[in-house]
């Protein structure tokens, strides 16, 4: 089944202590993006990669790493989390080929972060 | 800078009628996307326009894209209680990468007996 999974889906941490979550997906795209959704915001953008080794910043992209060494994974990484950055966050793919070029979502990770 | 704008942000809707909720952004694009939201859940892909004129149907979804205008509306016919969800557009730029989204606020629908 073409998906994209996330983990953890749930995770509360404290202010200062390491993580990452994980991405990946199965359809061999090349496009790879994540996302921080808060409420009376949307959806904005924190990094994203068009392959392997490419990455670039997004709207939000302060306080995050991103990392894509494989063209299925795309890790998010939180070096010193913030209270500001409890959020549900959502890893996205997509391919540029064709009429179907989508976004794919994620189940999303909701973080809290104390 | 890129902004996206949806309006209204809340709709009410009584079951049967149609209804019409629209996206607007600031910069020329030719390609923009609709995604529905359930409360709690991820975002599912509805339509991609990716030309001016395009006109995409779905059940009793239909979007359109007016690149001139800078404009795409979601056409609702007959709300059902199904299409309760948040409604979200995404514009992406013009040189195509569709990695680089910018997503309007969302437009949640609520669909009365």
């Amino acid at each position: 089944e073409a998906q994209v999974t996330q983990n953890p889906r749930y995770l509360i941490t404290v202010t200062g202590k390491k993580l990452t979550v994980t991405c990946s997906q199965n359809m061999n795209h090349e496009y790879m993006s994540w996302y921080r959704q808060d409420p009376g915001l949307g959806l904005r953008q924190i990094y994203y990669s068009m392959n392997v080794e490419v990455t670039d910043k997004g709207d939000v992209p302060e306080g995050y790493k991103v990392s894509r060494k494989e063209k299925r994974n795309f890790p998010l990484i939180l070096e010193s989390p913030s209270p500001n950055q409890t959020s549900l966050y959502f890893c996205a793919s997509s391919s540029p080929a064709g009429n179907t070029d989508t976004q794919y979502f994620g189940p999303g990770t909701r973080l809290t972060v104390l | 800078e890129l902004k996206v704008e949806q309006n209204p942000l809340f709709l009410s809707m009584q079951e049967g009628k149609n209804y019409t909720i629209y996206c607007n952004y600031s910069t020329t694009s030719d390609r923009l996307y609709w995604y529905r939201q359930d409360p709690g859940k991820s975002l599912e892909s509805l339509f991609v326009l990716l030309s001016n004129g395009a006109v995409k149907q779905e059940g009793r979804l239909m979007a359109s894209l007016d690149t001139k205008a800078r404009l795409s509306t979601l056409h609702i016919t007959a709300a059902v209680h199904d299409l309760s969800a948040t409604y979200f557009c995404a514009v992406g730029p013009v040189t195509g990468a569709n990695s680089k989204l910018t997503f309007g606020k969302g437009i949640t629908l609520s669909v009365r007996p």
